[in-house]
């Protein structure tokens, strides 16, 4: 079964940029598809910041972004806000099955 | 507006069965599947299965094949997940998630805390 990796944690200071990545077992995105970001906080259900890589919600921050880097999908938070502090998970469509990331715990110090 | 609300929190032994459910509001039933998700506690987001709710096929991870079934209810727009032979280890909240066309995971429940414990 196909595991997807994520950064287990990072820190980033109130505004500035980080990046999160996504790689799964089997290489490339081409063996997975659809990536979607979904951000966590303490207490809360997960909620979807974006889809098919690079595609927003509604209500997704301007400051969140999608995209592939070196073939991985790629979450990039630009001018971070105190309120950006928590995990973040990936989730990508591998054969028939969907696979979450371990997580990413994002400090904001 | 779009809802999934979860049924309450359940308690069971070891080797028991569980039966959560899921409630949609706010759109048109069969055209979104629904997922199952849980997350045990202190950890990461795992995917158990989901339903297509237009003809109720169903995909469920390898890890709980033979132990987990989803079903639906049109009549009440609702969803079930039950899982069985239920272990220590299957503590977790459970989510459901619709999932909109072009593989979005859009709203998600409020979760269910399955507790099990002898």
């Amino acid at each position: 079964q196909t595991v997807v990796t994520q950064e287990p944690s990072l820190t980033v200071s109130p505004g500035g940029t980080v990046t999160l990545t996504c790689a799964s077992s089997t290489g490339s995105v081409t063996s997975c598809s659809y990536p979607n970001w979904f951000q966590q906080k303490p207490g809360q259900a997960p909620r979807a910041l974006i889809y098919n890589t690079n595609s927003k919600h509604s209500w997704t921050p301007a400051r969140f972004s999608g995209s592939l880097l070196g073939g991985k999908p790629a979450l990039t938070l630009s001018g971070v806000q105190p309120e950006d502090e928590a995990d973040y998970y990936c989730l990508l469509y591998c054969g028939s099955a969907w696979v979450f990331g371990g997580g990413t715990k994002l400090t904001v110090l | 507006q779009v809802q999934l609300v979860q049924s309450g929190a359940e308690v069971k032994k070891p080797g028991a069965s569980v039966r959560t459910s899921c409630r949609a509001s706010g759109y048109s039933f069969t055209t979104y599947f629904v997922h199952w998700v849980r997350q045990a506690p202190g950890q990461g987001l795992e995917w158990v299965g989901m339903i297509n709710t237009s003809d109720g096929g169903t995909n469920y991870s390898q890890k709980f094949l033979g132990r987990v079934t989803m079903t639906k209810d049109t009549s009440t727009s609702t969803v079930y997940m039950e899982l069985s032979s239920l272990r220590s280890e299957d503590t977790a909240l459970y989510y459901c998630v619709r999932e909109a066309p072009g593989g979005t995971h859009d709203y998600w429940g409020q979760g269910t805390l399955v507790t099990v414990s002898s």
